[in-house]
């Protein structure tokens, strides 16, 4: 079954620290590997998305980093700030289907 | 990044009625447009997957003479939720897919009471 684990559930950061969240996958023909943040009534926003044949990919804050071999990513939210506290989740999709299959979401809040 | 707008952002409907929900992709054409639910603190669950100008397909479990799908045109689908009951009650969030990005909308909060 396609499934993507994401831990941890919730997650509590000082203002300035280093966020991170991880996640692996198990289906091999997965080749796009987004994060999603998303706020309390609102749908997901698009963060940060990475594909296999990179180890790394950094956008301001927020740098992804890739292990194929462990079928593992993570995504990294350097100075997190109050403004980043939001529900943030994995996902992956390819295989030749469309669908994108989510993480179980991670509860991030950063202390002011 | 592609904007997919989604109407309403929350209704509330009596329960037995049934609602519609629009998903529009407002800067590109999506071939493919996927619903989803969640329930409060839960991830997003798949609950089908549209095709314009065919059936839609549906997730197991997912009742689909309950969650009616209509996919017209590249810009455009909709969800009608029928006969609806308090356990229908949700967040519902469409996605349409240009690529192998999924953009997402603003989601609808749905109230049977």
């Amino acid at each position: 079954q396609q499934q993507v684990k994401q831990s941890p559930q919730s997650l509590i950061v000082q203002k300035g620290g280093i966020s991170i969240i991880n996640c692996a996958y198990e289906n091999t023909a997965f080749d796009y590997f987004p994060w999603y943040q998303q706020f309390p009534g609102k749908g997901p926003a698009l963060l940060i998305a990475i594909r296999p044949d990179v180890s790394e990919k950094k956008e301001g804050r927020f740098t992804i980093s890739f292990n194929k071999s462990a079928k593992q990513f993570s995504l990294h939210i350097m100075d997190s700030q109050p403004g980043d506290s939001a529900t943030y989740f994995c996902a992956a999709s390819g295989g030749g289907g469309f669908k994108t299959i989510f993480g179980a979401g991670t509860r991030l809040f950063v202390k002011a | 990044g592609a904007v997919v707008s989604q109407h309403p952002s929350r209704v509330i409907c009596k329960s037995g009625t049934s609602v519609k929900i629009e998903c529009r992709s407002l800067d590109f054409q999506a071939t493919t447009m996927f619903w989803y639910r969640q329930f409060p603190k839960q991830s997003l669950m798949l609950m089908a997957t549209s095709n314009e100008g065919s059936k839609a397909t549906y997730e197991q479990g997912v009742e689909k003479d309950k969650f009616l799908i209509n996919h017209a045109s590249l810009t455009l689908s909709t969800l009608t939720v029928t006969s609806a009951h308090p356990e229908d009650s949700s967040f519902y969030i469409c996605s349409g897919r240009t690529g192998t990005e999924a953009f997402f909308g603003q989601g609808t909060r749905l109230t049977v009471v």
